[in-house]
C-alpha cells in the first residue's frame, strides 16, 4: 500500500501560469481532500470530494478547481497562478466520512513568482 | 464561523518534562476531534476523540475530550527530542474540517 501519493514534490510557477497537482490514493477511500498550509498556520480546506463525480468547496476554494473521475484520483488545478497561492498543498483521504481519520500525502511545495 | 484555537502556540521544554497542549473549539454540528503530529512533512494521525471523558492513550501520549466545555488536551509525559514537532488539533464539523494553528513543541536534550 502506497497510501496517498502526490506529485510533484516541488514546483515554481510564474504569475499567470497554470498547473495541476496530482493526488492518488490506493486505500479505496471515498473521501478525498485538498488543503493548503501557509507558514505558521494550520491547514485550510480548499476542496473535498465524497466520491467519484462529487466535489464541493471548502473554506478557501477561489483560484482552484478539482475533478474526481475515479475513486483513486483527485487532481487540483490552479488557473492563473498568483503569489498568494504560494503554499504547501496536502492531499488527504478518509474512508467513510469527515469524522474519520484522514491520511495525508507528503505535500507539494508551490512557489509563485 | 467554525473555529479551532490551540495554546500555547510555541513551547520549549527539556527532555523528561511533561507537557499539556490545549485545543478549544467553537463549531456547529461537532462530529469528532483529531490530533495530528507534523514533523517535516505530512501530518500523521495520533488520536480521534468523539466522546467526552474517555482518555485515549498511546505510549507516553494521551488525550481527552470535554464536549461540554468544548476543549481537548494532549499530554506527553517524559518528553524526548523525537517529540519535537507541530501538534495540530482538527475538528470535524458537519461537512467541514477545521484545523487549529498548531502548537510548535521543541524538546531540548
Amino acid at each position: 500500500n502506497a497510501g496517498v501519493t502526490q506529485t510533484p514534490k516541488f514546483r515554481i510557477l510564474k504569475i499567470g501560469q497554470s498547473m495541476t497537482l496530482q493526488c492518488t490514493q490506493d486505500m479505496n477511500h471515498n473521501y478525498m481532500y485538498w488543503y493548503r498550509q501557509d507558514p505558521g498556520m494550520g491547514l485550510k480546506l480548499i476542496y473535498y470530494s465524497v466520491g467519484a463525480g462529487i466535489t464541493d468547496k471548502g473554506e478557501v476554494p477561489n483560484g482552484y478547481n478539482v475533478s474526481r473521475s475515479t475513486t483513486e484520483d483527485f487532481p487540483l488545478r490552479l488557473e492563473l497562478a498568483a503569489p498568494s497561492q504560494t503554499s504547501v498543498y496536502f492531499c488527504a483521504s478518509s474512508y467513510l466520512s469527515f469524522a474519520d481519520t484522514q491520511y495525508f500525502g507528503p505535500g507539494t511545495r508551490l512557489t509563485v513568482l | 464561523e467554525d473555529k479551532v484555537v490551540q495554546s500555547p502556540l510555541s513551547l520549549v521544554v527539556h527532555e523528561g518534562d511533561t507537557v499539556t497542549l490545549n485545543c478549544s473549539y467553537e463549531v456547529t454540528n461537532f462530529r469528532s476531534l483529531l490530533w495530528y503530529k507534523q514533523e517535516k512533512k505530512a501530518p500523521t494521525f495520533l488520536f480521534m476523540l468523539t466522546s467526552s471523558g474517555i482518555e485515549k492513550k498511546s505510549g507516553r501520549l494521551s488525550s481527552i475530550l470535554d464536549k461540554k466545555e468544548l476543549f481537548s488536551i494532549l499530554n506527553i509525559t517524559a518528553t524526548q527530542t523525537g517529540d519535537s514537532a507541530i501538534y495540530l488539533c482538527a475538528v470535524s464539523a458537519g461537512q467541514n474540517f477545521v484545523f487549529g494553528p498548531g502548537t510548535r513543541l521543541s524538546v531540548l536534550p
